[in-house]
């Protein structure tokens, strides 16, 4: 099956610090990335779309100038929460698409002081 | 607008039982496909079934069975026999089949607790 690499897995920051997550995808090429993120308990919330070169399409409520993405290449997309705040602290997945077909990462979860 | 509703936000049972889990849809796209996920408690996602809207016959797979019934807009998801290892959150998911990238809509997941 097609390996999904997702870091870190899990980060503690203080509050205004920024985080960066990465998600590689090791044997494919992803043409599509999506970002989920979910509460505890709560069900995954699609945050943002985006294609290789382009900028990505943000779900409404969610803010592109908070969750920065970057998807530079077809195997690497990362997430950037800027300036973090405690409601940040969540877990995030990214999902990776190859031909129709979705793979997971394992997550990030955040938890921000 | 596409929704998915799992109404049994948590289930216990013991070991040994079936269970059957719930997924309601809706969506307005003719083209579209069903998913369930499970996830345990380290996080992962892992991915049990794909269905085309196309493709009603059920589907098998070891103790697992899934029942899709496009008249009443329902793909349900049995465990035969459960054990504790499927104790887990599982959750249903739709996407339609667009040009723009397959991005889900989740149901709020079932808390599966199987126990001795």
């Amino acid at each position: 099956g097609a390996v999904v690499s997702q870091h870190p897995s899990r980060v503690i920051c203080k509050s205004g610090t920024s985080v960066k997550i990465e998600c590689r995808s090791l044997d494919f090429q992803a043409t599509t990335m999506f970002w989920y993120r979910q509460f505890p308990k709560k069900s995954l919330m699609l945050m943002a779309t985006s294609n290789e070169g382009s900028k990505a399409t943000y779900e409404q409520g969610v803010e592109k100038d908070k969750f920065l993405i970057n998807h530079a290449s077809l195997t690497l997309s990362t997430l950037t929460v800027t300036s973090a705040h405690p409601e940040d602290s969540s877990f995030y997945i990214c999902s990776p698409q190859a031909n129709e077909k979705l793979f997971f990462g394992s997550g990030t979860q955040l938890s921000v002081l | 607008a596409q929704k998915v509703t799992q109404a049994q936000t948590e289930i216990s049972v013991v070991e040994k039982e079936d269970v059957t889990l719930d997924c309601v849809y809706e969506t307005r796209d003719t083209t579209y496909y069903l998913f369930w996920y499970k996830q345990p408690p380290s996080g992962e996602l892992v991915f049990l079934i794909r269905r085309n809207s196309f493709d009603e016959q059920n589907e098998i797979s070891g103790r697992y069975s899934w029942n899709f019934q496009k008249s009443t807009s329902s793909f349900n998801f049995t465990i035969t026999a459960s054990q504790v290892v499927d104790s887990a959150v599982y959750f249903c998911a739709l996407t339609a089949v667009t040009g723009g990238g397959n991005k889900l809509t989740f149901g709020t997941g079932t808390q599966l607790k199987v126990e001795l």
